[in-house]
């Protein structure tokens, strides 16, 4: 059983506009959320990441958003570039967990059309 | 700058074949994972080391071994590679602790095909 889901595989946008990906997961003990990025032929990137104990954490372009309620987050990317198209995985880690693991979620491949 | 590497980007090699994967770190740091990642499956955890010559299983160990004798190296062994074990092999590393520490640094990954 997938304890972080992406249910889109794929995403595509038109440049400029936001790109919006999400990431649901069941596991009431994670606490810590991670954004990762993958271009082809390369290793996943850290984007960014965000707290249980918050609902928002920004950088720049990219925007997490956490509903701890609903179980729910999401990386928001405004504008879209044609640089952000890759692959964008979803993590979790929890309390009390193995030390140091994280659960990902299986990726959304996102692509920004010029 | 963080530097995870890896001693192959690609690898080609026969079933039956032994095979070592490298992984080398210099961020100091005490965990070192190996996933695999494939078309639709994501990254699935293969092992997963916290200090020097420990070693855990992740949630796919089956054909697999690891190394850990020194805190910056950690390997990863195909006793007899076979053709499902052709994928991409991804190794990170961490800090120990929680929140920002459990941010894992990836290497570039080794494309590996077995014929």
């Amino acid at each position: 059983d997938q304890q972080v889901k992406q249910n889109s595989p794929s995403l595509s946008v038109q440049e400029g506009r936001i790109s919006i990906l999400n990431c649901d997961y069941t596991n009431s003990m994670f606490d810590y959320f991670l954004w990762y990025k993958k271009y082809p032929a390369e290793g996943p990137t850290f984007l960014i990441s965000i707290s249980s104990i918050k609902d928002k954490n920004e950088d720049g372009r990219f925007t997490v958003f956490l509903n701890k309620s609903a179980k729910h987050l999401s990386l928001h990317i405004v504008p879209s570039q044609p640089g952000d198209s890759a692959v964008y995985f979803c993590a979790a880690s929890a309390r009390g967990g193995s030390q140091g693991n994280l659960i990902f979620g299986k990726g959304t491949k996102l692509s920004v059309k010029p | 700058d963080v530097k995870v590497t890896q001693s192959s980007r690609y690898l080609v090699k026969r079933t039956g074949e032994k095979v070592f994967l490298e992984c080398v770190q210099d961020m100091d740091h005490e965990n070192m994972f190996w996933y695999r990642q494939d078309p639709g499956l994501g990254l699935r955890l293969i092992y997963f080391s916290y200090d020097v010559k420990m070693k855990e299983k992740g949630d796919i160990p089956e054909g697999y071994s690891v190394s850990r004798e020194k805190k910056e190296r950690f390997s990863l062994i195909l006793e007899s590679a076979s053709t499902n074990q052709t994928s991409m092999y991804l190794c990170a590393s961490s800090l120990p602790g929680t929140g920002i520490q459990e941010t894992q640094y990836f290497g570039p990954g080794t494309r590996l095909l077995v014929l």
